[in-house]
């Protein structure tokens, strides 16, 4: 898994209320991102970082925000999480010019 | 901006035979093309990756080829196993990992 690390692996929680997902790597890479999977869509970009403080959208970023105050750790916030955004998340790491590497994902489930 | 479409979603094969799984993209710029295999509770793992200035790549029992004049690529898995198993995942994009657009995904079940 590339060294990463992604908590929590599932997580339930109601409508209206804050959640962060965190993504923590091992690799000193320089590039993290945030995906969603949903059944017939595969996987959507979020959200990236390309240093430290240093992120921009994806295709996805509607009701998402990101940060990142240290190399190694990326976390993705749903300031008020609606039912749309159940899905599995999956944080990736890459250095210039190199591959995608993905974690294990979080299951979120907004009820 | 890039549209990525893949066929079948779902296909099944008899262990020992070959597996073929089609992309097709639109932005004719594109010229990075990886393939993923995502099992089951598992995050998506890269399995072979192809550039635009090759016409085909191979890795022991998978292959990728690339008609860029078509805008097509495909996955080929021979003498499959059990193992083989997961959802694959094409992907397609000029510049930067954070420009990878996926395909929809394609569940191969091999048959015993």
């Amino acid at each position: 898994d590339a060294g990463i690390t992604q908590s929590p692996r599932h997580k339930v929680t109601e409508t209206g209320t804050p959640v962060t997902l965190r993504c923590h790597q091992t690799e000193n890479h320089r590039y993290m991102y945030w995906y969603r999977q949903d059944p017939g869509h595969g996987l959507r970009l979020i959200h990236y970082s390309y240093g430290v403080k240093d992120t921009d959208k994806g295709e996805v970023s509607d009701g998402y925000s990101v940060s990142r105050s240290k190399t190694e750790d990326f976390l993705l916030t749903l300031e008020s999480a609606t039912s749309s955004q159940t899905s599995v998340y999956f944080c990736a790491i890459s250095d210039a010019g190199s591959p995608l590497h993905f974690g294990n994902g979080t299951r979120l489930t907004v009820t | 901006g890039e549209n990525v479409e893949q066929h079948p979603s779902t296909l099944s094969v008899q262990e020992g035979d070959s597996a073929v799984i089609k992309c097709t993209y639109s932005d004719s710029a594109s010229n990075y093309f990886p393939w993923y295999k995502q099992e089951l509770g598992k995050g998506p793992q890269l399995i072979i990756d192809i550039r635009s200035n090759v016409g085909e790549k191979k890795d022991q029992r998978i292959a990728v080829t690339l008609n860029k004049t078509a805008k097509h690529f495909s996955l080929h898995i021979t003498e499959t196993q059990p193992e083989d198993s997961a959802v694959y995942f094409c992907a397609a994009s000029f510049g930067g990992n954070e420009k990878l657009t996926f395909g929809t995904g394609t569940r191969l079940t091999i048959i015993p």
